[in-house]
C-alpha cells in the first residue's frame, strides 16, 4: 500500500520567499505530525493534527510557520519569509491514532540561500 | 521532557549480533520506549517498541532493564542493509522525544 508521500523532495528558496510543503498521509490515518530535522540531529516535533484539528503547535519555531489540514487528510506546512536558519529536512508522519506507530515520509529538504 | 542518551557511533561486523544501548534515567511510568532507524536520505522507519517487558519482532529484539532506566536494541544478525542511524525515543502520549541517535557502521 502507499506510504506517506511528501512533495517536493527538495526545495531551494531565496531568503524572504514563502514556501509550501505538502504531506499526503496514509489513507485513513487520523493523526498527522510535522517534524524538523537539522543536519546530524534527531527530528524535532513541530505540530500535531487529529483529523483537521491542530491540537498541538507548540514546536513551531516562530509565527512564520503555519500548518493546516483542512479536510483531515492532506496537510501543508507553510513557511513565510524564509530565513537561512529554516534550512532543514521537514518530515511528515501519520498514524492510525495518536497512540499507534508513526509512519514517516522521506521528507522535504529545504535549503534557504 | 525525558531524554535519551546513546553512543554517537558503533561498529559491527556483518552477520554478527549488535547490541545498541540507550539510557533514559528520567523516564516516567507511562513513557513507552520506541526505536526507529533512519537510512541516508530517507525518513525514519519504525523498528520496535515496549513498555516494561522484553519484546521481539522480525526486525529486532528490545531488552528493557527492570528499573526501565535503560534499554538495549538487539539486531541478531546484522547485514550491510542495517547500516543506519538508530534512535532510541521516549513516547509520551502522542509525542516522540528524540535523541541524537547512534550511527551504526557495518563492516563487511
Amino acid at each position: 500500500g502507499a506510504g506517506v508521500s511528501q512533495s517536493p523532495r527538495y526545495k531551494v528558496a531565496k531568503r524572504g520567499q514563502d514556501v509550501a510543503l505538502r504531506c499526503d498521509p496514509i489513507s485513513g490515518h487520523v493523526s498527522l505530525f510535522w517534524y524538523q530535522q537539522a543536519l546530524g540531529q534527531g527530528p524535532e516535533f513541530l505540530t500535531y493534527f487529529q483529523n483537521e484539528a491542530q491540537l498541538d503547535k507548540s514546536g513551531l519555531p516562530s509565527d512564520r510557520f503555519f500548518a493546516e489540514r483542512p479536510e483531515g487528510s492532506v496537510s501543508t506546512l507553510k513557511i513565510q519569509r524564509t530565513q537561512q536558519e529554516d534550512s532543514a529536512v521537514y518530515l511528515c508522519a501519520s498514524s492510525l491514532t495518536f497512540s499507534n506507530i508513526q509512519y514517516f515520509g522521506a521528507g522535504t529538504r529545504l535549503s534557504v540561500l | 521532557d525525558a531524554k535519551t542518551t546513546q553512543p554517537n557511533s558503533m561498529e559491527s561486523n556483518e552477520e554478527e549480533p549488535v547490541h545498541l544501548p540507550c539510557n533514559h534515567s528520567t523516564i516516567s511510568g507511562t513513557d513507552y520506549i520506541h526505536w526507529y532507524r533512519q537510512l541516508p536520505s530517507q525518513g525514519p522507519e519504525y523498528v520496535i517498541h515496549g513498555l516494561t517487558s522484553n519484546v521481539n519482532n522480525r526486525m529486532a529484539s528490545l531488552a528493557i532493564a527492570e528499573d526501565r532506566k535503560s534499554s538495549t536494541l538487539i539486531l541478531h544478525r546484522a547485514t550491510l542493509r542495517d547500516a543506519a542511524v538508530y534512535y532510541c525515543i521516549l513516547k509520551s502520549n502522542y509525542q516522540l522525544i528524540w535523541g541524537a541517535g547512534t550511527k551504526l557502521i557495518i563492516k563487511p
